[in-house]
């Protein structure tokens, strides 16, 4: 089992749909990322949480320290949001990040 | 500010060649590391530095050595390539893994023959 379980795999929506990718990881954690990555590969830093919740635009990110999840949600979804959302935890203790094998995520006009 | 460069986007070895990838920031981040991204595989570490002078390993460190002589760069070195070693090659860094974001590089495409 992957330390990092990132759900669902793939996600289709129409624009303007309100968006929640998960991200569920079973090592204790000292931080949490949210990357994006567009197709031609370049890779962004959303978020970086320790805990409760942060907000940048349209962009929400919450985390629940003792259920070991976090939640990405996009309100007002746009095909611009189209992209690969990443999760990232960092292992209490460790100097490395653990990463999700990402959210292939399509909002269509 | 040009953030992270990472050079070369592109090359193609033949196996048995050697190589450096490149990796250079601009904004005095202590924490530096490189991924590589394969298909259906997530990024994976590939070793990692907390500060000039200082490197250790990763999840997938075998064929690869690095070395941090300044805080600025951090190349990654191919020894003798393989074809497993084809893959998409990032290089990320931070001030910390707790203290903020990680600012990656562009990506280097690497094929080997």
């Amino acid at each position: 089992k992957n330390e990092v379980e990132q759900s669902p795999q793939n996600l289709t929506a129409q624009e303007g749909e309100f968006i929640t990718i998960n991200c569920s990881y079973s090592v204790g954690i000292s931080a949490l990322h949210w990357l994006q990555q567009h197709p031609g590969g370049g890779i962004v830093s959303l978020f970086m949480l320790s805990s409760g919740k942060k907000k940048h635009g349209r962009l929400i990110a919450t985390i629940n320290i003792q259920e070991k999840h976090s939640s990405l949600h996009i309100t007002a979804s746009h095909p611009r949001d189209s992209a690969v959302y990443i999760c990232a935890v960092r292992d209490q203790g460790a100097q490395k990040l653990v990463f999700g094998q990402g959210t292939r995520l399509t909002i269509n006009p | 500010n040009a953030g992270v460069t990472q050079t070369p986007k592109f090359q193609v070895l033949k196996t048995g060649q050697s190589m450096t990838l490149q990796c250079a920031q601009d904004m005095n981040h202590e924490y530096m590391s490189w991924y590589r991204q394969d298909p259906g595989m997530g990024l994976r570490l590939i070793h990692y530095s907390v500060g000039a002078g200082i490197t250790d390993q990763g999840e997938v460190p075998n064929g690869y050595n690095v070395s941090r002589s300044t805080t600025e760069d951090f190349p990654l070195r191919l020894l003798s390539a393989a074809p497993s070693q084809t893959s998409v090659y990032f290089c990320a860094s931070s001030w910390g893994l707790n203290t903020g974001e990680l600012f990656f590089g562009e990506g280097s495409r690497l094929t080997v023959l």
